[in-house]
């Protein structure tokens, strides 16, 4: 049974570029929720996908995006780059919008420089 | 807002010791769940426990043991016996039960087992 996948495992960028970061949740799981980890914190929510459609929001500007797709998979896009967004990037799954326990992958460590 | 407070940084004990993580959590809903989870230097964040607020039965599963008190709105983890292995961050959250809420997470306390 695999478990939640993410890619790249590490990123190193510099400042106005843009980043995509990668989810698989875990099999039989439908709905993806992305949080950031910053260096001695504890993960701060960004936003819940299920079928398709962001579901919840956390508190992050706009240059936060994502998308879910069919095969439930899950992408974050970052753009216009600070040096404030390097992080971890941890992705969870969950079955349906119900109060399930959420799963985690090893998650995305970016850099910017 | 929901608020989850984990007092302690940092602990470090020697192997065999007993250890208490505190974990203390506000929010003015009636129902919530409270969880935590484990987290190793390779980052991935590991399930231990869900409670939810209705349920304030303690736990045990092997060494671990959950006590969780409504009354003084804590859900503190114990060790025992702890383990090389037990080093980690380990993470107290809190989820209400209405909606898709998010999870709420505590800064963390890094153990710090000694052989």
């Amino acid at each position: 049974d695999a478990g939640v996948t993410q890619s790249p495992t590490h990123l190193i960028k510099t400042r106005g570029q843009q980043v995509t970061l990668r989810c698989s949740p875990k099999s039989g799981h439908d709905t993806v929720s992305w949080y950031q980890q910053a260096l001695g914190q504890g993960p701060q929510f960004i936003f819940q996908y299920y079928e398709e459609e962001e579901r919840q929001r956390g508190n992050f500007p706009d240059r936060f995006s994502g998308h879910q797709f069919p095969n439930y998979s899950s992408e974050l896009n970052v753009n216009a780059l600070l040096l404030g967004d390097s992080a971890l990037y941890l992705c969870a799954s969950s079955s349906g919008l119900a109060l399930e326990t959420q799963y985690f992958g090893p998650g995305t460590r970016l850099l910017v420089l | 807002a929901q608020k989850v407070t984990q007092a302690q940084t940092e602990i470090s004990v020697v192997e065999k010791e007993d250890v208490t993580l505190d974990c203390v959590y506000e929010t003015r809903d009636t129902t919530y769940y409270l969880f935590w989870y484990k987290q190793p230097p390779s980052g991935e964040l590991v399930f231990l426990i869900r409670r939810n607020s209705f349920d304030e039965q303690n736990e045990i599963s092997g060494r671990y043991s959950w006590n969780f008190q409504k009354s003084t709105s804590s859900f503190n983890f114990t060790i025992t016996a702890s383990q090389v292995v037990d080093s980690a961050v380990y993470f107290c959250a809190l989820r209400l039960n209405s909606g898709n809420t998010p999870l709420v997470f505590g800064k963390g306390t890094r153990l710090s087992v000694i052989a």
